[in-house]
């Protein structure tokens, strides 16, 4: 099946500096993509849909200028976090559409950001 | 407002015993409803989704626009089925919404 790779799977870095999460589809093209965030025994709660191409498109209450969204390519979209704080620690997924408007995603297994 | 509900956080049964995960939801469109399940230690991955009337893993959900139901249901529970479930609807935009999921636990 198709495979979504994340990277880092979990990174540790110092208040005030800046974060980046790799996602990639590794054997299809993906249009779209999108970002999760996920607090300890809570779902998904969807941050942006990344577009390629595009800007991304953000869900009210999350931070345009504090995650930055890029998805240059049809099989990498990255999410930046920037000036990171201890509240942005989190568990961050992203997923990848097969097909367009299918709502078929396959997920990266996720990257386990720790701000001290 | 929450627009899927998965009421029960976690649903414990022995095995063998049928299982029924609930699901509802609020749409005022034509709903497409999916199944995700997460297998400890494992991403999250498709199980089903309503509109390919499949049956996977001896898994089935039928979607009920009276009741505005899409429950996951399974004969006879097995323990490889321990697992959290997500209930799933896809929204205007594209975007897919997910439930607060529930953690199935099966038990010998």
């Amino acid at each position: 099946g198709a495979v979504v790779s994340q990277h880092p799977s979990w990174v540790i870095c110092k208040s005030g500096t800046s974060v980046k999460i790799e996602c990639r589809s590794l054997d299809f093209q993906a249009t779209t993509m999108f970002w999760y965030r996920q607090f300890p025994k809570q779902s998904l709660m969807l941050m942006a849909t990344s577009n390629e191409g595009s800007k991304a498109t953000y869900e009210q209450g999350v931070e345009k200028d504090k995650f930055l969204i890029n998805h240059a390519s049809l099989t990498l979209s990255t999410l930046t976090v920037t000036s990171a704080h201890p509240e942005d620690s989190s568990f961050y997924i992203c997923s990848a559409e097969l097909g367009t408007d299918t709502g078929e995603l396959f997920f990266g297994e996720g990257s386990r950001l720790t701000v001290l | 407002a929450q627009r899927v509900t998965q009421p029960e956080k976690l649903l414990s049964v022995f095995k063998g015993a049928p299982v029924e995960l609930k699901c509802n939801y609020s749409y005022s469109g034509s709903p497409e409803l999916f199944w995700y399940v997460q297998y400890s230690r494992q991403r999250l991955q498709l199980l089903l989704r309503h509109i390919s009337r499949e049956s996977i893993k001896g898994f089935t959900a039928d979607l009920n626009k009276g009741e505005t139901s899409f429950h996951l249901k399974k004969p006879f529970a097995q323990e490889e089925d321990s697992a959290m479930y997500y209930c799933a609807l896809l929204e205007y935009g594209n975007k897919l919404v997910f439930g607060a999921g529930t953690i199935l636990r099966v038990k010998s």
